[in-house]
């Protein structure tokens, strides 16, 4: 079946550190997202790319790229971890239909905890 | 500044009782909306969809929408425990493409 999945679930790290974090999805889908969601404040967009080489900043980017070198994967870096980034981040993803009617699924979430 | 607005709730019904849950949005653009489902330390799982004005049913879910009032409701019926969870409201701008913009969700507690 197909599916969308990140890793690694859970990260510890310090602050300063580079940090990655994967998705992978296997649907095929042009469209990929990057949210962090934090209580109070809901679902935010990081970044989200449109297809192969195309990234576009969302709402809360600074601090965080992207890049999206092929259609299955759209890793999220943070440059320099800050205690503010420990979050949970969730990646999404949608296929293209007419009307903006694409249901968007979502992986499954890694919790950064930045010390 | 696009804005989707909920309760945060808590909201508490009794099992067997309907549950209303309802959004705001602020702009008038918007052409797709969506109600996801979280469960506590899980991933949102959409459970509706909505396009035009009017009422959509599935199942024990009605999706309600007012686009001149800028307001969409989720309606569940004969509410069950496993349907405590957080409800998002999501809004999405233009016709396609485009990311959702969430709302800060309500939370759902049902009693047996």
């Amino acid at each position: 079946d197909a599916e969308i999945t990140q890793s690694p679930r859970h990260k510890i790290t310090e602050t300063g550190r580079q940090v990655t974090l994967a998705c992978h999805q296997t649907w095929n889908h042009n469209n990929m997202f990057w949210y962090r969601q934090d209580l109070g404040h809901g679902l935010r967009l990081i970044h989200y790319s449109y297809g192969v080489h195309d990234t576009n900043k969302g709402e809360v980017s600074d601090g965080y790229s992207v890049s999206r070198s092929n259609t299955e994967d759209l890793p999220l870096t943070l440059e320099s971890a800050a205690s503010s980034q420990t979050s949970v981040y969730f990646c999404a993803s949608s296929g293209g239909l007419a009307g903006g009617r694409e249901t968007q699924y979502f992986g499954p979430g890694t919790r950064l905890l930045v010390l | 500044q696009k804005e989707v607005e909920q309760n945060s709730g808590p909201l508490s019904v009794p099992e067997g009782a309907i549950a209303s849950l309802n959004c705001t949005y602020s702009d008038r653009v918007s052409q797709s909306f969506f109600w996801y489902r979280q469960y506590s330390g899980k991933s949102p799982e959409l459970i509706m969809s909505i396009y035009s004005n009017g009422d959509k049913e599935d199942g024990r879910f009605t999706a309600q929408l007012n686009k001149a009032s800028q307001y969409v409701s989720l309606l569940i019926r004969d509410s069950q425990p496993s349907d405590s969870a957080t409800y998002l409201c999501a809004v999405r701008l233009t016709q396609a493409g485009t990311a959702l913009i969430f709302g800060k969700g309500t939370t759902l507690s049902v009693s047996s």
